[in-house]
């Protein structure tokens, strides 16, 4: 049962690009959608929450489409500080549960 | 200081020893929570509490225990550990108001041989 999907990578991209990471997820009743920052043997670490008019903080812009179940994180002008792995996370899997349901991550190295 | 701690930060047993990894928060949440994290695999939930008393399994919750005996403790244990639970473990606090935004404290490395 794979609830949260994301691709592993890594994504290696040069310092000032445009990296775009995706995520699906498996319960439509899931209401609640973060992307949470975790460095090497660190903690997990919230990034931003994702609302359905899509949401932008900084260089860091979420969107959500609930029809086709789909996460989306767009990371702009790529700093070296933004090598981490991104992981996409859903409330559920039951309807209304207040458990979150982590995808494995995308690691992502930012190369100078 | 760190909002949620954890001891040890790292631990290495043997097979079929018994371990207590604690977690404290200063945060004043009602909740928390006991994942485990494997090379692969992703974050795992072992148990939650949403208040003191109160026990939930989670999604692997076997060959493990855990005590809620205050607000800003939850401990979880290893009754007999084994190999197979090598892994990194993190404990997770969140708010009754703001269920869904949980913040991790630094993990315990365990090492079970």
């Amino acid at each position: 049962r794979k609830e949260v999907e994301q691709d592993p990578g890594p994504f290696n991209v040069p310092e000032g690009a445009t990296v775009a990471f995706n995520c699906t997820y498996s319960n439509s009743a899931s209401q609640s959608f973060f992307w949470y920052r975790q460095d090497c043997r660190k903690e997990p670490k919230l990034l931003m929450s994702v609302y359905s008019s899509g949401n932008e903080d900084g260089r860091f812009t979420a969107q959500l489409n609930r029809a086709s179940q789909y996460i989306s994180l767009l990371i702009r002008d790529s700093k070296l500080s933004d090598s981490a792995t991104y992981l996409c996370v859903v409330n559920g899997p039951g309807a209304g549960s207040y458990q979150l349901t982590f995808g494995k991550g995308t690691k992502l190295s930012v190369i100078p | 200081d760190a909002d949620v701690t954890q001891t040890p930060r790292n631990r290495i047993t043997k097979t079929g020893k018994r371990i207590m990894l604690e977690c404290s928060q200063t945060k004043g949440h009602d909740r928390m929570y006991w994942y485990r994290q494997d090379p692969g695999l992703g974050l795992r939930l072992i148990y939650y509490s949403f208040d003191v008393k109160d026990i939930n399994k989670g999604e692997i919750s076997d060959g493990y225990s855990v005590s809620r005996q205050a607000q800003a403790k939850f401990s979880l244990s290893l009754e007999s550990a084994i190999p197979n639970q090598t892994a990194l473990y993190f404990c997770a606090t969140s708010d009754s108001r703001e269920p869904d935004t949980q913040y991790f404290g630094p993990g315990t490395r365990l090492t079970v041989l």
